[in-house]
């Protein structure tokens, strides 16, 4: 049982590059999420998706899009990298309502 | 939006030493969880504690939802917790997500 796996694990990009970080679970959750975590700070949620085709704004959602075509599968994509993206980003699932969730092992992504 | 604050803010502890680190919440949650990223960057579940009391072998966590906060309490701490601990809350009234505390950055020296 792999739980929540992301892939890649690190990916340089230049500014103005796109690239799309691949979520997927095993758990048949229906909630999933990207977050993105920066130095000194605690986790911040960009989107999420209640379920299979449908998705919405987290907390800082600019310059980043989303889909999720299959309930396994969550996709972040990034169209036009900036260095303010930055970051380690992180997905998660959980089973629908107030319930337990799991996280991936992060993708450092640095954007110079 | 709700303010989710943690306490202390850094920990230097000595091998063997006990600790506990607090969680504040702003409004009303259904949904509490504590986490560990260790120094590798690895985020590792501790708790799913809601409201109540749990224990996983050093480690326990209370939580009294109705005076908002949630205790995480460390015994006998060994290197290997080194490391800054999350408190994550899902509110009442929209429990898709988990809003993040800054974290408690602990370091355990031998």
């Amino acid at each position: 049982n792999a739980g929540v796996t992301q892939t890649p694990k690190f990916r340089v990009l230049k500014t103005g590059q796109s690239m799309t970080l691949l979520c997927a679970q095993d758990m048949n959750h229906e909630y999933m999420y990207w977050y993105r975590q920066d130095p000194g700070m605690g986790l911040r949620l960009i989107h999420y998706s209640v379920g299979e085709g449908t998705t919405a704004k987290g907390e800082v959602p600019d310059g980043y899009n989303v889909s999720r075509l299959k309930k396994q599968n969550f996709l972040l994509g990034l169209e036009s990298a900036a260095p303010s993206q930055t970051s380690v980003y992180f997905c998660a699932s959980s089973h629908r309502g107030s319930t337990e969730a799991f996280f991936g092992q992060g993708t450092r992504l640095t954007v110079v | 939006g709700i303010q989710v604050e943690q306490s202390p803010p850094d920990l230097i502890l000595q091998e063997g030493a006990n600790s506990t680190l607090r969680c504040n919440f702003s409004d009303s949650v259904n949904n509490l969880q504590w986490f560990h990223q260790n120094p590798w960057g690895q985020l590792i579940n501790l708790f799913y504690i809601p409201s109540g009391t749990k224990q996983n072998g050093r480690l326990s966590a209370t939580t009294v939802a109705t005076e908002r906060y949630s205790l995480l309490y460390i015994s006998s701490s060994q290197t290997t917790d080194s490391g800054v601990y999350f408190c994550a809350v899902g509110l009442s009234y929209n429990t898709d997500k988990l809003i993040f505390g800054t974290g408690t950055r602990l370091q355990v020296f031998p």
